[in-house]
């Protein structure tokens, strides 16, 4: 089955930096993958999704790339802000359901 | 998203107890998922149904039952509660394709001790 690699796991950056969250995938057959912010407390939301058509795809301050021939997609996010700080799942589609990374956490420092 | 609800947000019950998580949507979606979340382990699948008539297991259902009473309601039952079934629990809906964005419903905190 589906097997998604998150890295790293606790990410601290300064206010203005950039992030950069990694994940890799083992099925070849995936071809959706979403990232998921969850905020302390709350319940995970999708912030940004990609599908294996595209290698790049952009949201103001958040863009993904996705590698097929690799196996691996990221998130990047440009001019942190403390609104930034929060869990981060990536995730892809493995037989119509999602398989999730252990998660990110991202805390930028002000 | 107040269209995806879950009670109750917050059960403290003991070894053994049988313990029924519910969730509810107005999302009108046909897929609906448990998920359990663990710190540094992310988001696992317990149980997912289709619609329905439809339940699977995912990669962690050992120890839980679900129950899909209609296309808005997706139960999670413990049937014998044990303390390391403690943990976030999340339910989760999608639109037909599955491969569209997840809803997650506010979760609900369980600690059996």
């Amino acid at each position: 089955g589906e097997n998604v690699e998150q890295h790293p796991s606790t990410l601290s950056v300064q206010e203005g930096d950039s992030a950069v969250i990694k994940c890799t995938y083992s099925d070849s057959a995936s071809n959706y993958f979403p990232w998921y912010k969850q905020e302390l407390g709350k319940r995970p939301q999708l912030i940004i999704d990609i599908r294996s058509n595209v290698g790049e795809k952009k949201d103001q301050r958040i863009a993904v790339t996705l590698n097929k021939t690799a196996k691996h997609f990221s998130l990047h996010i440009t001019e942190t802000q403390p609104e930034d700080s929060a869990v981060y799942f990536c995730a892809a589609d493995s037989s119509y359901k999602l398989i999730f990374g252990s998660g990110t956490r991202l805390l930028v420092r002000p | 998203d107040a269209d995806v609800t879950q009670t109750p947000r917050n059960r403290i019950t003991k070894t053994g107890k049988r313990i029924m998580l519910e969730c509810s949507q107005t999302k009108g979606h046909d897929r609906m998922y448990w998920y359990r979340q663990d710190p540094g382990l992310g988001l696992r699948l317990i149980y997912y149904s289709f619609d329905v008539k439809d339940i699977n297991k995912g990669e962690i259902s050992d120890g839980y039952s679900v129950s899909r009473q209609a296309q808005a309601k997706f139960s999670l039952s413990l049937e014998s509660a044990i303390p390391n079934q403690t943990a976030l629990y999340f339910c989760a809906t999608s639109d037909r394709t599955g491969k569209e964005t997840q809803y997650f419903g506010p979760g609900t905190r369980l600690l059996v001790l």
